[in-house]
């Protein structure tokens, strides 16, 4: 089993939809929890992070994250095509030393 | 402030040819890690480096190597090169050792033929 699941899609969805994208991790040491945007032919970003349960909201971006499921999700308002990207959560071992990535979704924003 | 740099951007090679990626960090950055990405296996953690040390690696063979220097910038080697060796490499700086935001470069697409 690995350490974090995502599912790759791709994730298909009109303009202005409420895209939800979600991770799942088996490993309960984790204590911070990152999303990061790849474009096509670049590096990642980094999107959002959060350290605790709850939520965090950053414009149209929201974090979610669930410690006692081991859930964690991003939810996209109002979807643009300009959102239309790999969407990879990640997760840093204790101190940080090694941060183990989720496969990425493929999210396709259609106008 | 500029922000990561990597270079080369693109690199064809042949199997068995060795090759150099090279990276610089964001300025004041001094740890440096790299990664692989391919789509089959995702992004996957080759080496950390901090104060020209490897501080961390992850499950790749000996083939692959790095080392980083005074300015912190980073080299990555990968010997006797494989078919498989074919990806993004992704260098990502952050402040310290165990700083969790880390800020990735474009990444050298390599080929190998």
């Amino acid at each position: 089993q690995k350490e974090v699941e995502q599912d790759p899609g791709p994730l298909s969805v009109p303009e202005g939809a409420i895209v939800s994208l979600n991770c799942t991790y088996s490993n309960s040491a984790f204590q911070y929890f990152m999303w990061y945007r790849q474009y096509s032919r670049k590096g990642p970003e980094l999107l959002m992070y959060t350290y605790s349960s709850g939520n965090k909201e950053d414009g149209r971006f929201t974090a979610q994250v669930d410690k006692s499921s081991k859930y964690i999700s991003l939810f996209i308002r109002d979807s643009q095509p300009s959102d239309s990207a790999t969407y990879l959560c990640a997760m840093p071992h204790t101190g940080g030393f090694k941060t183990i990535f989720g496969a990425g979704t493929r999210l396709f924003v259609k106008a | 402030k500029a922000g990561v740099t990597q270079t080369p951007r693109y690199l064809i090679k042949t199997r068995g040819q060795q090759v150099t990626l090279s990276c610089s960090p964001i300025s004041g950055h001094r740890s440096v890690s790299w990664y692989q990405q391919t789509p089959g296996q995702g992004l996957q953690f080759l080496f950390e480096y901090f104060s020209e040390t490897q501080r961390n690696k992850g499950n790749f063979p000996g083939r692959f190597s790095g080392r980083q220097f005074s300015n912190s910038r980073s080299e990555m080697n990968v010997s006797t090169l494989e078919l498989g060796d074919s990806a993004l490499y992704l260098c990502a700086s952050s402040l310290e050792q165990g700083k969790e935001t880390q800020y990735f470069g474009p990444g050298t697409r390599l080929l190998v033929l």
